[in-house]
C-alpha cells in the first residue's frame, strides 16, 4: 500500500537554526497537509497546500514557517530560525481529495528537539 | 465553527473488556467523521470513517456509527487486546471545507 515517507526521522537543532523537515506523499495524492504534535498533546493544523500554493494556514504558521513542492515528488516544511517553542512531532499527510470523505494519510513524523 | 470533543483519558482496561471513546462534534453542513489511531512512535493511522448521518464505519473489530440526532461519533470495540493499546483520535472534516478538525486525543491502555 502506498504511503507517506518523512525525513529525517529525528532533528535536532540549536535555537535560531533553521530546519527543512521533508515529506513525499503518496504520489497520486494532489492535497499536502502539515501537522504538528506537541508532545501528549493535540494534533495542529499548520498548513494545507494544492496546487503549488498555500490553501490554509493556521495561526501558528507565522512568518518563520515556509512550505515548498520543490519538484513533483517532495513536499517541504522550513522553519527559519526556530524557537524551543518549535520542539514537537511534524507529521506530513496528503490527500486524494480536497474535501468531504477523502482521508488524510499520514507520514510516522520527525520528532523536531530545539535546544 | 468546527471542533471535536473527545473523552479525557487515559482509557485502563482488561483484556477481553469492552471499549467505548465518546466523541461529540459541532460543525456545519454535513462533515465526515473519522477515527485515526496513534501507536507509540508512529504516526496517525486511519482506522475506520463513516460520511453521512446513521452510516456506521467499522474496520479490526471497532465500529463507530454516526448520529446527527446526537452530534456523536463514538467508537466501540466488544473485546479490546493488549496489542489495542494506542491514542485514538476523533476528527471531522466538512462537506465543502479542506482542514481536518482533530480532537485532543484519548489513550487507551490494555493489561493483559
Amino acid at each position: 500500500e502506498p504511503e507517506v515517507t518523512q525525513t529525517p526521522s529525528h532533528q535536532v537543532t540549536q535555537m535560531g537554526q533553521e530546519v527543512i523537515l521533508r515529506c513525499v506523499p503518496i504520489s497520486n495524492h494532489l492535497y499536502f497537509y502539515w501537522y504538528r504534535q506537541i508532545l501528549g498533546q493535540k494534533v495542529e493544523f499548520l498548513v494545507s497546500f494544492y496546487n503549488n500554493e498555500i490553501s490554509e494556514k493556521s495561526e501558528i504558521f507565522d512568518d518563520q514557517f515556509s512550505v515548498e513542492r520543490p519538484d513533483g515528488s517532495n513536499f517541504t516544511l522550513k522553519i527559519r530560525s526556530t524557537k524551543l517553542e518549535d520542539s514537537a512531532m511534524y507529521f506530513c499527510a496528503s490527500s486524494e481529495e480536497g474535501q468531504g470523505n477523502s482521508p488524510l494519510h499520514f507520514g510516522n513524523g520527525t520528532r523536531l528537539t530545539v535546544t | 465553527g468546527n471542533s471535536v470533543t473527545q473523552m479525557e483519558g487515559p482509557v485502563t482496561l482488561s483484556e477481553e473488556a469492552f471499549l467505548t471513546i465518546n466523541c461529540t462534534y459541532t460543525a456545519t453542513g454535513y462533515p465526515s467523521l473519522f477515527w485515526y489511531v496513534q501507536y507509540p512512535g508512529e504516526g496517525l493511522q486511519l482506522l475506520l470513517k463513516a460520511t453521512k448521518a446513521d452510516d456506521k464505519g467499522s474496520n479490526k473489530g471497532f465500529e463507530a456509527t454516526y448520529r446527527k440526532e446526537t452530534t456523536s461519533f463514538h467508537l466501540e470495540k466488544g473485546s479490546v487486546q493488549v496489542s489495542d493499546s494506542a491514542v485514538y483520535f476523533c476528527a471531522l472534516r466538512g462537506y465543502n471545507f479542506n482542514k481536518f478538525y482533530f480532537g485532543s486525543g484519548t489513550k487507551l491502555n490494555v493489561k493483559p
